[in-house]
């Protein structure tokens, strides 16, 4: 049980367009996900807290404008890099929680964004 | 406000040695503590968590993790390493009114035959 999906595993685009990046809970309803960011040999940095149905948190530093979150179902993320620069290349992780407190998070297998 | 220290960037270890990794946490109302594993070029897993209620919390793959309050530790040990050990290991700490978790910076595992 607690699976977390991410799709694409990787993608490859061109600078200016937008990715979009899927997180689901395959078996439970995540009542909260979190996209998180991690550069190469990096630890992971919370981008944003997005709860369903409500206006996703994001951290400071975080360009609410350049990456989207919508949180349609209790099953469903998504994280839109809107007109993508070859730094927005990194390793995007998604996790999901039931309530908040002291419930695990599960976390996707990762999506690999590259910019060129 | 809520901080982790993981007090080693990478330990190497031999195969059926002892695995200590350390990890420091910083917190202004009672923590959850997590120790997650990632594979290259994969997401988290959960190893165990602590909630408050034993202090020792045992977690897959043989890995067990002690909560010292007094010391603000939460070190993760496994008796005897294996070479499907090789990992990233992260220490996170949780349990603010957001729900996040805030990750320590990860050690490196390495184990050798």
């Amino acid at each position: 049980g607690a699976v977390v999906s991410q799709h694409p595993s990787r993608v490859i685009c061109k600078s200016g367009t937008s990715v979009k990046i899927e997180c689901r809970s395959l078996d439970f309803q995540a009542t909260t996900m979190f996209w998180y960011r991690q550069f190469p040999k990096q630890s992971l940095m919370l981008m944003a807290t997005s709860n369903e149905g409500s206006k996703a948190t994001y951290e400071q530093g975080v360009e609410k404008d350049k990456f989207l979150i919508n949180h349609a179902s209790l099953t469903l993320s998504t994280l839109t890099v809107t007109s993508a620069h070859p730094e927005d290349s990194s390793f995007y992780i998604c996790s999901a929680q039931t309530s908040g407190g002291s419930e695990t998070q599960y976390f996707g297998p990762g999506t690999r964004l590259l910019v060129l | 406000a809520q901080s982790v220290t993981q007090l080693d960037s990478h330990v190497s270890v031999s195969e059926g040695a002892l695995v200590l990794l350390r990890c420091n946490y910083s917190s202004s109302v009672p923590p959850y503590l997590f120790w997650y594993v990632q594979y290259p070029n994969q997401g988290l897993q959960l190893l165990l968590k602590y909630t408050s209620a034993a202090t020792l919390v045992k977690g897959i793959n043989g890995f067990e993790a002690e909560f010292k309050k007094s010391e603000t530790s939460f070190h993760l040990t496994k008796p005897s390493a294996h070479m499907s050990d090789a990992a990233e290991y992260f220490c996170a700490v949780g349990g603010g009114s957001q729900g996040n978790l805030i990750f320590g910076k990860g050690t490196k595992l390495s184990v050798k035959p």
